[in-house]
């Protein structure tokens, strides 16, 4: 089966560090991708990891590691502006289709 | 703006109403993508065109009918929908196959059924 694991709620404060994990039960996928999405708004895109390791883009950062069927988004230097939902999601080449994970929410405290 | 753009941005109908959401993307991506996200909800696959051709139905009820006449717009029709098809219907596209695939969504059409 496909599926894909993230916490429901995450919530920090400002200037501070948060991890938000995904574990993935699927096989045949490409790599591991994240989206953001503001209450209302579309997803964006974030970042993808296609090999094991750690893939940084600014405040955020992502990492893969296949073995373990887990992934992380770190977003670093928590501004108010970073309170949003966080989505993990794979894409498979059977039926090219973009699967996601049930979001994470972050919401960052003053 | 994401090059993706999706209309109506709000829809309200009737249960016995039929009525039509549109996408369009000129960004040259090959894959489409319908997905359903109501409130707190994660985001549900419905259907994926790949090339003009649906590549992926999620089980979707047949209240809710795609088409794809080419690679730049996709359409989603809706006849006798319940109240809790109420959500935020979004379309995606994305660039053929695997490697890194990174999805530009359009903003949503808001549909409440009434």
């Amino acid at each position: 089966g496909q599926s894909l694991e993230q916490p429901s709620e995450v919530t920090a404060v400002e200037g501070a560090i948060v991890q938000i994990n995904c574990t993935y039960q699927t096989s045949g996928f490409y790599g591991l991708s994240w989206y953001q999405q503001h209450d209302g708004g579309a997803p964006t895109f974030l970042s993808y990891n296609a090999l094991d390791g750690l893939e940084e883009t600014g405040r955020f950062s992502s990492f893969l590691s296949r073995s373990d069927s887990y992934g992380y988004l770190l977003l670093q230097e928590l501004q108010m502006k970073d309170s949003a939902s966080y989505f993990c999601a794979v894409y498979y080449n059977q039926g090219g289709k973009l699967i996601f994970g049930q979001g994470t929410e972050l919401s960052v405290k003053p | 703006e994401t090059g993706v753009t999706q209309t109506p941005r709000h829809l309200v109908m009737g249960m016995t109403n039929k009525k039509s959401l549109k996408c369009e993307q000129h960004l040259g991506h090959n894959a489409m993508y319908w997905y359903k996200q109501s409130a707190k909800k994660p985001l549900e696959l419905m259907f994926v065109y790949n090339f003009k051709e649906q590549t992926e139905n999620n089980s979707v009820p047949s209240r809710f009918s795609p088409e794809c006449p080419n690679s730049s717009h996709l359409f989603l029709h809706l006849h006798t929908l319940q109240p809790e098809d109420s959500a935020l219907y979004l379309c995606a596209s994305s660039p053929p196959t695997g490697g890194n695939t990174e999805a530009f969504f359009g903003q949503g059409t808001r549909l409440t059924v009434v």
